[in-house]
């Protein structure tokens, strides 16, 4: 069964140093996201992005995330200057289209030192 | 605006026990409802969803959801809990059937232990 893939599983860094986390979404779906979640608290959405674009975002998604699709099956998060604060589960889903459930990666724990 | 309140953190239930997640919701919209599972280091796999058509809905692994309007709950319940049950639950709410472009708002979860 197809499956949403994230690489990596763990991602340690410095404060202020640029992460990319790197999902692959299901081949046919349309629709992509990211959420975090922080330890001990809510899953948070943080964007979606249709058509080569980003649809919403939250007020999460500040300057220093970008999103990009560089080509037909990698779908990036970047971070550009980490933050202790951005530590969390980050968590990759996609959708074929707007009627249907998003599926779920198994996250990125992103570790910021 | 959209949120999710899940009571309960932690829920305790003995082998062949009723489950009883408990889920409500706020949403000045009406809301697209959805449960999700997540067992230990993998990602969140949907159980079921309420999309508006029949309010009380069958998913997978015999859970199924009550859709209630007049107590905006949304709670999931299992007949007979599984040593398998055990794991964290997720209650989300979208204005849009799919989540859409808009994401889902999640609940904190709640994690379901299973004592034998």
């Amino acid at each position: 069964e197809p499956e949403v893939t994230q690489t990596p599983s763990h991602q340690v860094t410095q404060m202020g140093q640029e992460v990319i986390l790197r999902c692959v979404p299901i081949s046919n779906h349309l629709y992509f996201y990211w959420y975090r979640q922080i330890l001990g608290q809510k899953v948070e959405f943080l964007v979606s992005f249709y058509n080569n674009e980003i649809s919403e975002k939250s007020e999460i998604f500040d300057d220093q995330f970008s999103v990009e699709r560089p080509d037909g099956s990698n779908f990036t998060l970047k971070i550009r200057s980490t933050k202790l604060e951005d530590s969390a589960m980050y968590f990759c889903a996609s959708s074929p289209e707007r009627i249907y459930e998003q599926f779920f990666g198994p996250g990125t724990r992103l570790t910021v030192l | 605006a959209q949120s999710v309140t899940q009571l309960g953190s932690h829920v305790s239930v003995s082998e062949g026990a009723l489950v009883l997640l408990r889920c409500n919701y706020s949403s000045s919209v009406p809301p697209y409802l959805f449960w999700y599972v997540q067992y230990p280091n993998q990602g969140l796999q949907l159980l079921l969803k309420y999309t508006s058509a029949a309010t009380l809905v069958k998913g997978i692994n015999g859970f199924e959801a009550e859709f209630k309007k007049s107590e905006t709950s949304f709670h999931l319940t299992k007949p007979s809990a599984h040593m398998s049950d055990a794991a964290e639950y997720f209650c989300a709410v979208s204005a849009a059937p799919g989540g859409g472009a808009d994401g889902l708002t999640f609940g904190k979860g709640t994690h379901l232990i299973i004592q034998p």
